[in-house]
């Protein structure tokens, strides 16, 4: 089955900065990458998603990245600020993320420094 | 808020009660997810319903038994539980994955604490 890696498991930087997350599939069936984001108390939330066949997404100050040769893809989230800080998770899936659900890696918890 | 609701949301239990967790969905979905979060550990999908059907079953002890009504509920039931359940377990829908729409949309959660 698949198998989702993602690093750092925390991420500290200062407010303003940027903030890189990567993750790594196995499977190469994997045709949808989405992005959540879980707060204290909360279920994680999407944030972002991005599919196969495109390779880069942007959402104001969130994008994504895909490489499909290497099996990577990761989030980038560009002039942090405190309401950033909680834990980001990465999935994968090979069915769209419906019919057999979604692969998650173990989250990064991201700390913004005032 | 998301249109996911999850009751209750904490729930203390003895290895040898039952006790059901409830799931409702208000966003028209067609399939509902069972997710299990441990500390230190990845989410675990548990269970997969779209329309109805039970179409994932990710090798879940048979103390853990889902029940799916119709699109916009989902029941966990859950009996002679083991404290290494103990976990947040969510609920999760989606529009219709045959459809092309992939997007997952989670409750906020049961914290289950099993003494």
């Amino acid at each position: 089955g698949e198998n989702v890696e993602q690093h750092p498991s925390t991420l500290s930087v200062q407010e303003g900065d940027s903030a890189v997350i990567k993750c790594t599939y196995s499977d190469s069936a994997s045709n949808y990458f989405p992005w959540y984001k879980q707060e204290l108390g909360k279920g994680p939330q999407l944030i972002i998603d991005i599919r196969s066949n495109v390779g880069e997404k942007k959402d104001q100050r969130i994008a994504v990245t895909l490489n499909k040769t290497a099996k990577h893809f990761s989030l980038h989230i560009t002039e942090t600020q405190p309401e950033d800080s909680a834990v980001y998770f990465c999935a994968a899936s090979t069915s769209g993320g419906g019919a057999d659900g979604l692969t998650f890696g173990k989250g990064t918890h991201l700390i913004i420094q005032p | 808020e998301t249109g996911v609701t999850q009751t209750p949301r904490h729930l203390v239990m003895g290895m040898t009660n039952k006790k059901s967790l409830k799931c409702e969905q208000h966003l028209g979905h067609n399939a509902m997810y069972w997710y299990k979060q441990s500390a230190k550990k990845p989410l675990e999908l548990m269970f997969v319903y779209n329309f109805k059907e039970q179409t994932e079953n990710n090798s879940v002890p048979s103390r853990f038994s889902p029940e799916c009504p119709n699109s916009s509920h989902l029941f966990l039931h859950l009996h002679t539980l083991q404290p290494e359940d103990s976990a947040l377990y969510l609920c999760a829908s989606s529009q219709d994955p045959s459809g092309g729409t992939y997007e997952q949309y989670f409750g906020p959660g049961t914290r289950l604490t099993v003494t």
